[in-house]
């Protein structure tokens, strides 16, 4: 059965560190989400791509933040550098084509720790 | 932001109760769905219901969404031991963002 991939699974860092998380989303997949997921709440959407395109990335601190799908299939997340209070979960999911009527399929995430 | 809320945070039952839990969400929607999340893990969807849908059911689970209350329940019968997750309910306002609630945290005691 097809899944999302994501690496690392853990990632321990120093604040005002560099970290990359990167996501393999189901083939075929048009839409690619990145979430954070704070201990205890619920998943909060980062950034939006329908192919390689953004069309969503209202929630993502653009100052310390950036993802790209260049090529519409894989992406990264980069945060650069690194806050204590970025330490969470990263989820990454993906569906066929946009949100309505179409459900997510969610990554194992990457537990973020940040030092 | 958070369009939808879940209650109760936490539930605890026995293993064979039916467990209810419940979504409010704050402006008129085109679906909504709910997931599940095991501690640790990805999130997995359940079920997903339709703004001109009343009820659906999905083996165990039955939902039900009432759009003049913007309110949704998702009952799980006869309940086991590894139904112990949280769920989430997630909404669709028709712009391309799914927004998801702070969840239910279910615990079934065997």
């Amino acid at each position: 059965e097809a899944e999302v991939a994501q690496s690392p699974r853990y990632k321990i860092t120093e604040k005002s560190q560099a970290v990359a998380f990167w996501c393999d989303p189901i083939s075929g997949h048009a839409t690619l989400y990145w979430y954070r997921q704070i201990l205890g709440q619920g998943p909060e959407l980062l950034v939006q791509f329908q192919d390689e395109s953004v069309v969503d990335d209202s929630q993502l601190p653009k100052d310390r933040f950036s993802a790209e799908r260049l090529k519409g299939v894989d992406s990264t997340l980069k945060i650069q550098p690194a806050e204590l209070g970025d330490s969470a979960m990263y989820l990454c999911a993906s569906s066929l084509d946009r949100p309505t009527y179409n459900e997510q399929f969610f990554g194992p995430g990457t537990r973020l720790t940040v030092l | 932001s958070q369009q939808g809320e879940e209650d109760p945070q936490a539930l605890s039952i026995q293993e064979g109760e039916n467990a209810t839990m419940n979504c409010s969400y704050k402006t008129s929607i085109n679906n909504l769905q709910w997931y599940r999340q095991n501690s640790g893990r990805g999130l997995v969807h359940l079920i997903l219901i339709r703004s001109n849908e009343r009820e659906k059911h999905s083996g165990r689970l039955r939902v039900t969404l009432d759009t003049s209350k913007k309110s949704s329940s998702l009952l799980i019968t006869a309940s086991r031991a590894a139904d112990t997750a949280s769920y989430f309910c997630a909404t669709d306002t028709g712009g391309f963002k799914t927004i998801f609630g702070a969840g239910t945290r279910l615990f079934v005691k065997a």
